[in-house]
């Protein structure tokens, strides 16, 4: 079965720090990977996808993703964080009908 | 937005007695999921459904059925409560499985005393 790791379910930054939220898959075969971020009290929303073609993915408001095979990796970095960044935010990866989360990260940006 | 809308938003009940909660999409997407989100533990699912008639268990299916009569519709049925089925759920649709994007109804919050 798929999975994803993140590591560490709290992050602080400051605000204008740069962000680094981390996301490891496992996958025997080459997967499709996502970000998503979720304010409080909605529903997530998508912030970028890997699905095999630039393995530098861009995303909204400023976030980007590189996917690294000889890692596992897919982590999330924004160069500096902005107060209205702070929420959780899930790994997740797809494989046949399913697509599976990581227990995901919430950010705390101070100002 | 994706046209998701779940209802009830928010629901106390007893434990025993049978709960359903609905999706209802506008989107005419093939593939409807449900999740369960719990602090520690992200979002893990508990069904899906890849047409009509046509579902499957997640990883956290006990305890739980679901039903789709129609493209726009997935139910999913608490038989009987209990306090460890107090969560958050949510729905999702996606018309492409693997590299479609997941669209998320804004969340159905269950507390079973």
């Amino acid at each position: 079965a798929q999975s994803v790791t993140q590591l560490g379910s709290h992050v602080s930054v400051s605000e204008g720090a740069l962000v680094l939220l981390r996301c490891n898959y496992s996958s025997s075969v080459p997967p499709y990977l996502f970000w998503y971020v979720q304010y409080p009290n909605q529903g997530l929303q998508l912030l970028l996808k890997y699905t095999s073609a630039a393995t530098l993915v861009k995303g909204i408001n400023g976030f980007e993703a590189e996917f690294k095979k000889s890692e596992t990796s897919f982590h999330l970095t924004k160069p500096s964080a902005h107060m209205s960044d702070a929420a959780e935010y899930f790994c997740a990866v797809s494989s046949g009908n399913q697509f599976y989360f990581g227990t995901g990260t919430s950010l705390t940006v101070i100002p | 937005d994706a046209g998701i809308t779940q209802s009830p938003r928010h629901k106390v009940t007893e434990t025993g007695t049978p709960v359903t909660l609905r999706c209802h999409q506008t989107e005419n997407h093939r593939y409807m999921y449900w999740y369960r989100q719990d602090p520690g533990h992200g979002l893990r699912l508990i069904h899906y459904s890849y047409g009509v008639k046509d579902t499957d268990k997640g990883e956290v299916s006990d305890g739980y059925s679901v039903s789709r009569s129609k493209t726009e519709d997935f139910l999913l049925t608490l038989e009987s409560a209990t306090s460890s089925q107090t969560s958050v759920y949510f729905c999702a649709i996606t018309d492409t499985s693997n590299t479609g994007e997941l669209f998320f109804g804004e969340g159905s919050r269950l507390t079973v005393l």
